[in-house]
């Protein structure tokens, strides 16, 4: 299994503001992926983190918003950008290794924003 | 459209009773089905379900999925106050490039 180490475990921002979350893993891995879950509700993916280049967005989510950085295998970062209250959420950053099938998680990032 | 479905959606018991815990799906391409059980913030992986009619057992929880009517149950018995979590069930496709989840199942054991 890989060990994620994602920070900040939380932080309560101003709206408007940006914050950016990092996630770094100990081994090389195949996927990244970064996840939201609203309050109450199941896991949304993002987008796939893509080494070297630009990442892959699912619907309702885009770039501006949402920039995301991977510079190698281990390490990657998510940044919400111009925040509302309406991105307060968990922040989760999820990966799978070459040898493994199953998806792994970081230990996640609370936020509120006021 | 994919899509995994989870019910109940709530469940609350006392310890020492089993629950069953069920997980449709509708995928193109599927893989392999996933169980994780979120206490806090990060899910941790439980079962990983490949073939039908296989059961996965770790200790009181136990899981089996039915590929041609697609769907998995998850099941606790002897349900302690520790399994209060929510249980989410993913589903992944041909190349483990996507995981698609549930909306989760929230189970409150009371003493």
């Amino acid at each position: 299994s890989a060990v994620i180490s994602q920070k900040p475990s939380r932080d309560i921002c101003q709206r408007g503001t940006s914050l950016t979350i990092q996630c770094q893993v100990d081994s090389q891995v195949t996927m990244m992926f970064w996840y939201r879950q609203q309050p109450g509700q199941s896991l949304t993916l993002i987008a796939t983190a893509n080494q070297g280049s630009e990442a892959t967005y699912e619907s309702g989510f885009v770039i501006d918003k949402f920039p995301i950085s991977r510079p190698n295998l281990t390490f990657s970062t998510l940044t919400v950008s111009n925040m509302s209250p309406e991105d307060s959420s968990i922040y989760l950053c999820s990966v799978r290794t070459a040898f493994n099938e199953k998806l792994f998680f970081g230990s996640g990032t609370q936020l509120s924003v006021l | 459209e994919d899509k995994v479905v989870q019910s109940p959606l709530s469940l609350v018991v006392h310890e020492g009773d089993t629950v069953t815990l069920n997980c449709s799906y509708e995928v193109t391409n599927f893989r392999s089905l996933l169980w994780y059980k979120q206490e806090k913030k990060a899910p941790t992986f439980l079962f990983m379900l490949t073939s039908s009619g296989i059961e996965k057992k770790s200790g009181r929880l136990s899981s089996i999925l039915d590929k041609k009517e697609l769907f998995s149950i998850l099941n606790i018995t002897a349900t302690q106050t520790g399994d209060s979590a929510v249980y989410l069930c993913a589903v992944t496709i041909y190349n483990f490039n996507k995981f698609y989840f549930g909306s989760g199942t929230k189970l409150n054991v009371k003493p």
